[in-house]
């Protein structure tokens, strides 16, 4: 059964920061994996999607890249705002693309002014 | 499009009352899955439909919970009898071609059992 861990679970920065998100899983056997971003009191809204063939995706200030065989991803946020302030999840996709993702718990992150 | 939609925002139930919840996908897409959020156990999947059909309901907690999709623009979600240890935000998301497609979220419905 695959697991999924992000490290560290909260984390505050000042504007501006280069910061690192970090998620591992247990099985590599992925499909792909996606990161999701969730705003309080909302549901999530898909940031960026890397397929297993990849090594990284690039979405303005956000590059995530992908380890497969060591099992980690991470999600890269360049020159942190206060607007980034949300939690952020990473989901492995399974075996095939019938198999549904899995969540992390996310890391919440706060961009302090 | 307006994205998913789910109905009620908010519900507070007694115990052992029925709980209904409602989603609707997005226009077009094939896959509707169901999820639920809390703070120990994060976000799990429930159930999910292809076409209409279910594909996975492993993640159903117990006979308790019931889904049905009955038609490409409708689901739900029912519990019953519901419990205090129901209590949750409960999600819908579409995905236009696969389990592992980008997935687009509903709002959620917070569910409170007293």
């Amino acid at each position: 059964k695959q697991e999924v861990t992000q490290i560290p679970a909260a984390l505050s920065v000042p504007e501006g920061e280069n910061l690192v998100l970090n998620c591992s899983f247990t099985d590599s056997a992925i499909y792909n994996l996606q990161w999701f971003r969730q705003d309080p009191g909302k549901g999530l809204t898909s940031l960026l999607l890397i397929q297993s063939s990849q090594r990284e995706q690039t979405s303005g200030r956000l590059n995530a890249s992908l380890d497969k065989s060591s099992g980690r991803s991470t999600l890269y946020i360049a020159a942190s705002q206060p607007g980034d302030s949300a939690t952020y999840l990473c989901a492995p996709g399974g075996h095939s693309g019938n198999t549904p993702l899995v969540f992390g718990k996310g890391t919440r992150l706060s961009v302090i002014a | 499009d307006a994205g998913v939609i789910q109905s009620p925002r908010h519900e507070v139930t007694e115990m052992g009352q029925e709980v209904t919840l409602r989603c609707k996908p997005i226009s077009g897409h094939d896959y509707l899955f169901w999820y639920r959020q809390t703070m120990m156990r994060g976000l799990e999947l429930l159930i999910y439909f292809n076409n209409n059909v279910p594909i996975d309901d492993s993640g159903m907690p117990e006979d308790r919970f019931s889904a049905k999709m009955p038609n490409a623009s409708f689901s739900t979600l029912k519990i019953q009898p519901s419990e205090p240890r129901d209590s949750a935000v409960y999600f819908c998301a579409s995905s236009p071609r696969g389990a592992t497609d980008t997935q687009y979220f509903g709002p959620g419905t917070r569910l409170t059992v007293l």
